[in-house]
């Protein structure tokens, strides 16, 4: 089993939807959770960063850590064309991060 | 602030030749790792190096090497490059080493093995 699990889609949903990315992971170690979304030709770039359980939220994006489940999500509300993008959640292994492989979203106008 | 920065964007090699990748972290980041991204295998961590010295190493071959330098800079080298070398090589930076420190990416380079 993989530390980190990831659909890797493709997900295309409509212009205003809310999309939910989900990761799962097997490591009880973990205790930090990024999102990272890459777009095509581009480094990945930080987009949420949560420590612990719960819940946290910047903007449109929401991240949400169950860890007695070991299921971690991004929610995006309103969705736009321009979230079209890779997702990728990672979790650091002492430094490195153990990346998920990535959801290609596709925001359809 | 200027970004990671990494060169050359683009290469392209032969089956058993060397490469040499560069990055430049962002200013006053100590921090520098490397990863391998491909299609198949995702984000994979290569190496880390703090104050040049390397502190972790991934599962790959001693083909894979690295180094940091005083100011910072990274180098990675690729010797007798094989076909399966062909892939996204991604740097990213932080302050220090350590698992709350946040991790800032280049664009990468893009190495394709003919």
């Amino acid at each position: 089993q993989k530390e980190v699990e990831q659909d890797p889609g493709p997900l295309s949903v409509p212009e205003g939807a809310i999309v939910s990315l989900n990761c799962t992971y097997s490591n009880s170690a973990f205790q930090y959770f990024m999102w990272y979304r890459q777009y095509s030709r581009k480094g990945p770039e930080l987009l949420m960063y949560t420590y612990s359980s719960g819940n946290k939220e910047d903007g449109r994006f929401t991240a949400q850590v169950d860890k007695s489940s070991k299921y971690i999500s991004l929610f995006i509300r309103d969705s736009q064309p321009s979230d079209s993008a890779t997702y990728l959640c990672a979790m650091p292994r002492n430094t490195p991060l153990v990346f998920g492989k990535g959801t290609r979203l596709s925001v359809i106008a | 602030k200027a970004g990671v920065t990494q060169t050359p964007r683009y290469l392209i090699k032969t089956r058993g030749q060397q490469v040499t990748l560069s990055c430049s972290p962002i200013s006053g980041h100590r921090s520098v790792s490397w990863y391998q991204q491909t299609p198949g295998q995702g984000l994979q961590f290569l190496f880390e190096y703090f104050s040049e010295t390397q502190r972790n190493k991934g599962n790959f071959p001693g083909r894979f090497s690295g180094r940091q330098f005083s100011n910072s800079r990274s180098e990675m080298n690729v010797s007798t490059l094989e076909l399966g070398d062909s892939a996204l090589y991604l740097c990213a930076s932080s302050l220090v080493a350590g698992v709350d420190y946040e991790q800032y990416f280049g664009p990468g380079t893009r190495l394709t093995v003919t």
